[in-house]
């Protein structure tokens, strides 16, 4: 069974740093990976996609990386805002099958100080 | 750009009723998804459904639960006889072949 965990829980820092978030999960056997942003009380936003054959994906002041051997992969923030305050959650589909589900980490809950 | 629409926000219902959660996918996107999210815990997936049948379910989907998409536009949720344990917030998702599930803002559901 598909295990995904996101270390760390929480991260507060102040605005303009840079930073890293990180996903590990149990089986390397995955198809793809996505990251999303939840907001208090709301939906998933999709951030980045990378497909297993990818390692890495870029969007802005966010580039995410996969490492899928070992299973791993970052989320790094650049020249973090207050904006960017967020619960930030990894997920792995595992199957080529395209209803297959995705597996979710319990997230990383960002807070950037102005 | 297209999103994935829930209705209602926010459903309140007595332990024992049905309750069904309404979804519009993006049109053009082939595949639904139901996840649901217990305040605190992961997102965790309830099934997902393509042309016209169930691809996919979790263990939790079990025989409460029922989905169908009743026209061109809608997938609904059914829960048939609610526990208090249902409390949560359901999200649909819909997505293209292999690409990025969108997600809906979710509809927050409590069981009194």
């Amino acid at each position: 069974k598909q295990e995904v965990t996101q270390i760390p829980a929480a991260l507060s820092v102040p605005e303009g740093e840079n930073l890293v978030l990180n996903c590990s999960f149990t089986d390397s056997a995955i198809y793809n990976l996505q990251w999303f942003r939840q907001d208090p009380g709301k939906g998933l936003t999709s951030l980045l996609l990378i497909q297993s054959s990818q390692r890495e994906q870029t969007s802005g002041r966010l580039n995410a990386s996969l490492d899928k051997s070992s299973g791993r992969s970052t989320l790094y923030i650049a020249a973090s805002q207050p904006g960017d305050s967020a619960t930030y959650l990894c997920a792995v589909r595992r199957g080529e099958t395209s209803g297959s589900r995705l597996t979710f980490g319990e997230g990383t809950q960002l807070t950037v100080n102005p | 750009e297209p999103e994935v629409t829930q209705t209602p926000s926010h459903q309140v219902t007595q332990m024992g009723q049905e309750v069904i959660l309404r979804c519009v996918p993006i049109s053009n996107h082939l595949y639904f998804y139901w996840y649901r999210q217990i305040l605190g815990q992961k997102v965790e997936f309830l099934v997902s459904f393509y042309n016209n049948e169930i691809s996919e379910k979790s263990e939790i989907f079990d025989d409460q639960f029922s989905v169908e998409r009743p026209d061109g536009s809608n997938f609904t949720l059914k829960i048939r006889s609610t526990k208090l344990e249902d409390s949560a917030m359901y999200f649909c998702a819909s997505s293209e072949v292999g690409l990025s599930q969108h997600f809906g803002d979710g509809t927050r559901l409590s069981i009194l």
